[in-house]
């Protein structure tokens, strides 16, 4: 069961330099969701899909856009990445809501320079 | 907001319960109380979720107040390995997304 895989696991961005964030899961879930965690603070939402071809956005979706052109898969793309982006990022999916809860990738550590 | 209140850190010692409060005294009906962990770095993962009622499975169980305003996540035996940041969360909107605050720190001691 491989569940929900992030890569890189690492990156290190220019100022100005775009990117995407993969994130795959092989559990047949509906729902996958983009959340950043800065330094000593809870995760942050920034987009979320509640299927293929449903994107919506959450708390912090400035700077960043997803598609969902299938179930599987759920890229977030950095548009011109900023210092302010430096963080980490996760992914997660669940089959149901409320169901079991979210299953959450290992993580993107992202620096911006 | 998190609409939850947590206490930032919290030790207990290995083999006992460990009781973690939580206040969420804004809760409305319909809303969740979720559980989450995060080890060091890792992504976060799923404990326990309840509604109105207590749960257990076999990692924790969730002690929810009649009023819900308050819930009380146990381990029953901690281990080294229970060392994390617990969040407790409470869904507020209608596609079911979380909102995280800060958490409790849970330093198991030997």
């Amino acid at each position: 069961n491989a569940g929900v895989t992030q890569t890189p696991k690492f990156q290190v961005l220019k100022t100005g330099q775009s990117m995407t964030l993969q994130c795959a899961q092989d559990m047949n879930h509906e729902y996958m969701s983009w959340y950043r965690q800065d330094p000593g603070m809870g995760l942050r939402l920034i987009h979320y899909s509640v299927g293929a071809g449903i994107t919506d956005q959450g708390e912090v979706p400035n700077g960043y856009n997803v598609s969902r052109s299938t179930t599987e898969d759920f890229p977030l793309r950095l548009l011109s990445a900023a210092p302010s982006q430096t963080s980490v990022y996760f992914c997660a999916s669940s089959y149901s809501l409320p169901g079991d809860g979210y299953t959450f990738g290992s993580g993107t550590r992202l620096t911006v320079v | 907001d998190a609409k939850t209140t947590q206490p930032t850190s919290m030790d207990c010692a290995e083999g006992r319960a460990a009781n973690l409060p939580c206040n969420h005294s804004t809760i409305s009906g319909n809303e969740y109380v979720y559980w989450y962990r995060q080890i060091h770095s890792q992504g976060p993962q799923y404990i326990i979720h309840g509604l109105k009622n207590n749960e257990t499975n076999e990692m924790a169980s969730l002690i929810i107040t009649e009023d819900r305003k308050s819930s009380t996540l146990i381990l029953p035996h901690a281990t080294l390995r229970d060392t994390a940041v617990y969040y407790c969360i409470v869904k507020i909107d209608s596609n079911y997304q979380l909102i995280w605050g800060a958490g409790t720190k849970l330093i198991i001691k030997p």
